[in-house]
């Protein structure tokens, strides 16, 4: 069965401090993982996609990482508008595979 | 480009009273999702459509939840009767649609989401 499991379940950081969220994943063949940021009140909002081991996706602050058994998502000198909650989400190649979400990451970046 | 656009956004009801969300995707998506997000866990899928079929429903309560998508374009969902743990945010996404192994288009863009709660 496919599984996501993000840690920690709560961040909180300094603005300038770096530092690195994590999404373990099992997965009969991993057809995509995805990293969403959620807002209080609001929708999940696509932030990346990765296919393979070895690729990296950036966006200002963000980068995205992965390997065969585990995602990273590193944020370099937060400012307090990075707040958010952070979702891990993956889908597998078979035929019954749907998109599975981890229970997300609470980021809060203090001024 | 407009977004996926829900509504309710926030709907009260008593318990085993019923209950309608509606969903109108980005334009031209062919996939539709249903989610159930419920407060400090991640949205766990509920019903996928892929133009007016239905791909994969195996999480969705039947005894109680019912969704259409009527000529492939926006979708509802419906809870009769609701119960005090269905009380959570629904979520409504849309994506391109696949197309083929290794090119993935799949990549959803999420609507604000319905608040239910259930007294």
């Amino acid at each position: 069965e496919d599984q996501v499991t993000q840690s920690p379940e709560a961040l909180r950081l300094q603005e300038g401090e770096s530092s690195s969220l994590n999404c373990s994943y099992t997965v009969s063949g991993l057809r995509g993982l995805f990293w969403y940021r959620q807002d209080p009140g609001k929708g999940p909002e696509f932030l990346f996609t990765l296919y393979s081991a070895g690729e990296e996706k950036e966006k200002e602050r963000l980068k995205a990482t992965l390997t065969k058994k585990e995602s990273f998502l590193h944020i370099t000198a937060p400012k307090p508008e990075d707040s958010a909650t952070y979702l891990c989400a993956v889908q597998g190649y078979s035929s019954a595979s749907k998109i599975i979400f981890g229970s997300g990451t609470r980021l809060s970046i203090r001024p | 480009e407009a977004g996926v656009a829900q509504s309710p956004r926030y709907k009260i009801i008593e318990k085993r009273q019923s209950v309608a969300f509606w969903c109108n995707p980005i334009s031209g998506h062919a996939t539709l999702y249903w989610y159930q997000q419920i407060l400090g866990q991640g949205p766990k899928l509920l019903i996928q459509f892929q133009n007016n079929g239905v791909v994969d429903d195996s999480q969705l309560p039947k005894d109680r939840f019912s969704a259409e998508r009527l000529k492939g374009v926006d979708s509802t969902l419906k809870i009769q009767p609701a119960k005090l743990e269905d009380s959570a945010v629904y979520l409504c996404a849309s994506s391109p649609g696949t197309s083929g192994r290794g090119n993935i288009r799949e990549t959803q863009y999420f609507g604000p989401g319905t608040r239910l709660l259930v007294l």
